[in-house]
């Protein structure tokens, strides 16, 4: 079946610096791709949508400077958390719809990503 | 605005049946998804509903009012493996040219002995 690939699924970071994540549609093409942020016992919150081509849609109250979100091409989306801080520190997960919908219920995510910022 | 709302945590016995509840009020809807997650890993679909009424798959089941709003996720013949978190997930199509998967809550759900 279809596949998300997330890179890496662990990052340490010192606090200042930034970090990408890279996400990945390994068998097919996405114009569309999600990223999610989930703290310790939370659920998935939206950050924004990242659209192949053009500017990302952030959901209120995320920082668009803070969260970069490139969608280069139908098959890689990447996130870079900029000058990152320790409350930064989150599991970070994308998904994808496929190109033209697929089935209805159809959307892959990726393994996730955990980042500490230290 | 969203605003999708569950239960924060249940409990129940190996053997039973439970039911967690899902309430909606988002800015569109075409279709509300069950996830069940394990911590730190991505979650694993379980059930969608576009339609009202019931869908049926196993020992679980999910059921769609979209007049109410309301949705819910029917677990039977608990089992220990079943302790997880579970999401409901509402696909909003209110903009044109994407549709983004919005989600809930969550409800921690632990089987007991």
């Amino acid at each position: 079946g279809a596949v998300v690939s997330q890179h890496p699924s662990r990052v340490i970071c010192k606090s200042g610096t930034s970090v990408k994540i890279e996400c990945r549609s390994l068998d097919f093409q996405a114009t569309t791709m999600f990223w999610y942020r989930q703290f310790p016992k939370q659920s998935l919150m939206l950050m924004a949508t990242s659209n192949e081509g053009s500017k990302a849609t952030y959901e209120q109250g995320v920082e668009k400077d803070k969260f970069l979100i490139n969608h280069a091409s139908l098959t890689l989306s990447t996130l870079t958390v900029t000058s990152a801080h320790p409350e930064d520190s989150s599991f970070y997960i994308c998904s994808a719809w496929p190109l033209g919908g697929g089935t209805r219920n159809t959307i892959y995510f990726g393994e996730g990503s955990w980042l500490t910022v230290v | 605005g969203q605003n999708i709302d569950q239960p924060t945590e249940m409990t129940a016995t190996e053997g039973a049946i439970v039911q967690i509840n899902c309430t909606y009020q988002t800015s569109g809807f075409n279709g509300l998804f069950w996830y069940q997650q394990h911590a730190g890993e991505a979650p694993t679909f379980l059930s969608y509903n576009v339609l009202d009424g019931l869908e049926e798959k196993g020992r679980f089941s999910s059921f769609l009012s979209r007049s109410k709003g309301y949705s819910y996720l029917l677990l039977k013949e608990l089992q220990m493996k079943d302790s997880a978190s579970y999401l409901c997930a509402v696909r909003d199509d209110k903009n044109t040219g994407f549709q983004k998967l919005v989600f809930g809550t969550g409800t921690r759900l632990l089987v007991s002995p």
